[in-house]
């Protein structure tokens, strides 16, 4: 049981590139949503998804797309990096909000 | 939206004593209330969660206590082992989290 993966673990893009950031979760989960984790601010929520063909914005969406054809997979889009973007990406799924998430083990991106 | 603070940012301890963190939110909707602990180069993991109709879980050395009327929550480690050394992070609903918090147990 794999739980949540997440690929590429590290990646150096340069300011205007584009690229998709790859989740999958093997648990028939619900709900998955992205994270971004800068220092001294925590987890910040950019998308959700609360089921395939369903998608959200979360507190900070603005430069970044989802979608969700199917229940196991939740890409995010970077669609014109900027060096705002240099951060550490976390994807989670879960049966449903309201329970506890299983995160993957995260994607640390550097646009330069 | 939900806001949910948590402090305090740091704190040391001595190996053996106790820990407590805790966490203030905003939206009186929030019913679900879990705490996750990250290890250096990993991603959270969930240690333990609360629902609103409940005010204290406990699970070995750590428990949550949970107010309500105050929106607060808290997060108790008893007997902490230099192997609790970590960030640890509250939640509320709607995915949003706390800030965290870096705990060091010092041996």
């Amino acid at each position: 049981n794999a739980g949540v993966t997440q690929t590429p673990k590290f990646q150096v893009l340069k300011t205007g590139q584009s690229m998709t950031l790859q989740c999958a979760q093997d648990m028939n989960h619900e709900y998955m949503s992205w994270y971004r984790q800068d220092p001294g601010m925590g987890l910040r929520l950019i998308h959700y998804s609360v089921g395939a063909g369903i998608t959200d914005q979360g507190e900070v969406p603005n430069g970044y797309n989802v979608s969700r054809s199917t229940t196991e997979d939740f890409p995010l889009r970077l669609l014109s990096a900027a060096p705002s973007q240099t951060s550490v990406y976390f994807c989670a799924s879960s049966y449903q909000d309201t329970y506890g998430y299983t995160f993957g083990s995260g994607t640390r991106l550097t646009v330069v | 939206g939900e806001n949910v603070e948590q402090h305090p940012s740091t704190l040391s301890v001595q190996e053996g004593d106790s820990a407590v963190i805790k966490c203030t939110y905003s939206d009186s909707a929030s019913n679900y209330f879990p705490w996750y602990k990250q290890e250096l180069g990993k991603g959270p993991q969930l240690i333990i969660d609360i629902r609103s109709n409940v005010g204290e879980k406990k699970d070995q050395r750590i428990a949550v206590t949970l107010n309500k009327t105050a929106k607060h929550f808290s997060l108790h480690i008893t007997e902490t082992q230099p192997e609790d050394s970590a960030v640890y992070f509250c939640a509320a609903s709607k995915g949003r989290f706390g800030a965290g918090t870096r705990l060091t147990v010092k041996p």
